[in-house]
């Protein structure tokens, strides 16, 4: 199964608001509004941000936000913090009942 | 509040098998709507999804690994188990397990375990 596309890096200022997409296909995240958001900081494990498209598990910010349009899933960073700056990951479940992943993308605050 | 523990070999021979075991304290792998999950992640590179287990015993392997991968739980220790046969050295990698939690309107991967580095390695 092929990766979902984000991409390799984005970058922004303090206090700025940045977007990373995530790019699938209609078996996967344009099917189902299954689609989370991964932070992931070096050597630690991932932590999810976002899920089912646009929801916030509790403990964090609401400057973090997510949405969908089509094949297409949007995280949106406001505010942006020194602390933002690692690689966030996007997911789906898929037609096959699998789970996919996207690249990942390097987030890097100016 | 669920945690879950990866354990097993660091380092692994090429043509071995890699055997890990996830503990799940808090939780019960015998819980509905929860898919234990692992998923590895090459050093410097991405997350691959590599399978889940239902409480029930079905299983979903991602298909590029499906022929050398087999996910198990044991309900009476609480834990799932990975094998992986026939590695070789891109299998290198740190292997998480997670709980996938998936309902008929909700899908998502939480918590995750902190991950163990197994190098295949003569």
């Amino acid at each position: 199964q092929s990766v979902l596309t984000q991409p390799a890096s984005v970058s922004g200022s303090p206090g700025q608001s940045i977007t990373i997409s995530c790019t699938g296909t209609s078996s996967d995240v344009g099917g189902y509004n299954y689609v989370s958001w991964y932070q992931q900081h070096p050597g630690k494990a991932p932590k999810l941000m976002i899920y089912d498209v646009s929801k916030r598990p509790s403990g964090v910010s609401n400057r973090f936000s997510g949405s969908k349009s089509g094949n297409t899933a949007s995280l949106t960073i406001s505010g942006l913090q020194a602390e933002d700056e690692t690689v966030y990951y996007c997911s789906s479940y898929t037609r096959s009942s699998t789970v996919i992943f996207g690249g990942g993308t390097k987030l890097t605050v100016l | 509040q669920v945690q879950l523990q990866e354990s097993g070999p660091g380092l692994v021979k090429p043509s071995e098998t890699l055997s890990l075991t996830c503990t799940v304290s808090g939780g019960s792998v015998s819980s509905g709507s929860y898919y234990w999950s692992w998923i590895r992640q090459p050093p410097g590179k991405g997350l691959e999804w590599i399978g889940y287990i239902s409480y029930s015993g079905s299983t979903n392997y991602n298909p590029s690994l499906k022929s050398r991968v087999t996910i198990s739980v044991d309900t009476s220790k609480n834990q799932f188990s990975l094998k992986l046969n026939s590695v070789a050295a891109a299998d290198t990698a740190v292997y998480y397990c997670a709980s996938l939690y998936c309902s008929r309107t909700s899908c998502f991967l939480n918590p995750w375990g902190q991950g163990t580095l197994v190098t295949v390695s003569s």
